[in-house]
């Protein structure tokens, strides 16, 4: 069974870059038929995909959020990771991985999320 | 952008209730649209994907219909863990949600 878990900087002061990691388990970050994402939700509110990978590299990117985002993958390790940079407090979420299909695709395995606050 | 409105915002219903919540979208999709439900502090889970099609798991009492703008999703009997908020997702270009509808309690 596919598992995704998310870990990295909980708390990270404004301008500063959040760096974040998903470890994917139970499945190959290798398959082509995949695309690799991650989404945010800020408290009590709705969901904003922020981008994705596939395995050969290729990303693509919400273009509200284009010029601050790099996602990376690392095949051996199997896992994929986000950064953002010059973070605000409008950047506060939790933060998720997600598995989607050949894109654009529904998503149907999501990690646990982790909480990222902005604050010095 | 492909901008999405659930309505209601908030939906009051007892366990047996037959519930619909609807997402419109600012253009046509066609049928690329999924729903998914979230409860508090969990992430979302799948339920529909291409506008009507079951996840493998999901009960058959949840279905969802639509295609173009507008789009429904129906729970047929209302079960004690069926109360969540419930999101709309467009896939048809980029991505986007609707802002959820929360199923609560009467």
């Amino acid at each position: 069974q596919l598992q995704l878990q998310e870990s990295g900087s909980g708390l990270v002061q404004p301008s500063q870059t959040l760096s974040l990691t998903c470890a994917v388990s139970g499945g190959s970050i290798s398959s082509g038929a995949y695309s690799w994402s991650w989404i945010r939700q800020p408290p009590g509110k709705g969901l904003e995909w922020i981008g994705y990978i596939y395995h050969t590299g290729s990303t693509y990117y919400n273009p509200s959020l284009e010029s601050r985002v790099t996602i990376s993958i690392d095949r051996s390790k199997n896992q994929f990771s986000l950064k953002l940079t010059s973070m605000t407090a409008a950047d506060t979420a939790v933060y998720y991985c997600a598995r989607g299909g050949t894109a654009p695709s529904h998503f149907a395995s999501w990690g646990q999320g982790t909480l990222v606050t902005v604050s010095s | 952008d492909i901008q999405m409105t659930q309505s209601p915002s908030t939906l009051s219903a007892a366990v047996g209730d037959r519930v619909t919540i609807t997402c419109r979208a600012s253009q046509s999709i066609r049928t690329w649209l999924a729903w998914y439900q979230q409860k508090p502090g969990k992430a979302p889970k799948l339920l529909i994907y291409k506008a009507s099609s079951l996840e493998s798991g999901v009960p058959s009492r949840f279905s969802g219909s639509g295609s173009g703008t507008e789009f429904t999703l129906t729970i047929s009997s209302l079960q004690p863990d069926d109360f969540a908020t419930y999101y709309c997702q467009q896939y048809n270009s980029d991505y986007t949600f609707g802002q959820g509808t929360k199923l609560d309690l009467k």
